[in-house]
């Protein structure tokens, strides 16, 4: 069975300072990897995905995550949080061929001016 | 090329009244998937489908809910006789054939929020 783990409920941040979101997953199979961003009473939008072409896969708006298989790792990261950031972020796993996501309780980013 | 249009975005019932959720997905993409979110929660995977064709309904509740796509109109879920636990938002998402796999993005709606009183 596949799952992900958001190691932080919350995270908060002053503006300019860089961002970390962990997630941590298992899976029986090879996973694909996805961070979405979810603002308040919004829809989900997709940030970045894992098609395990590149380890390091660059999202919009400046984010970036590492997939690192002997950690079982895929945290999110951006070098300089802006006020906009502000929101609640998912980390979803789906193993190949499975057809649904599986997301993680979220963890909500809040960026102090 | 409009989005996953949900409609309606907040729904109010009755505890016992039916809630129907309409779902249109983005302009050729043939599959929907229906998640629900609890307050505080992630979204949690309900059913999967194509065009009149149920593929993975292993995330409903047995009993009360429903959920169909047909050849023609939107997706609707269906919730019978609601009650105060059924309170939550309610997510389509579209993707325009096969799996959600690495290669197939999922795009999401603004979602439903219902809430039973």
């Amino acid at each position: 069975a596949q799952s992900v783990t958001q190691l932080d409920s919350h995270v908060s941040v002053s503006e300019g300072t860089p961002v970390l979101l962990r997630c941590n997953y298992s899976s029986s199979y090879s996973p694909s990897l996805f961070w979405y961003v979810q603002h308040p009473n919004k829809g989900l939008q997709l940030l970045l995905k894992y098609t395990s072409a590149a380890t390091l896969v660059k999202g919009i708006n400046g984010f970036e995550a590492e997939f690192k298989k002997s950690e079982t790792s895929f945290h999110l990261t951006k070098p300089s949080a802006h006020m906009s950031d502000a929101a609640e972020y998912f980390c979803v796993v789906t193993p190949t061929g499975r057809r649904a996501l599986t997301f993680g309780s979220g963890t909500r980013l809040q960026v102090q001016p | 090329n409009a989005g996953v249009m949900q409609n309606p975005r907040h729904l109010v019932r009755r505890r016992g009244q039916e809630a129907r959720l309409r779902c249109s997905p983005m302009k050729g993409h043939s599959h929907v998937y229906w998640y629900r979110q609890l307050p505080e929660e992630g979204l949690k995977f309900m059913v999967y489908l194509q065009k009149e064709n149920i593929i993975d309904e292993s995330g409903m509740p047995k009993e009360r809910f429903s959920a169909e796509f047909p050849k023609e109109g939107p997706s609707i879920l269906r919730i019978q006789q609601v009650v105060r636990g059924d309170s939550a938002a309610y997510f389509c998402a579209s993707s325009p054939g096969g799996a959600q796999t690495k290669n197939t993005e999922a795009f999401f709606g603004q979602g439903t929020r219902l809430t039973v009183v």
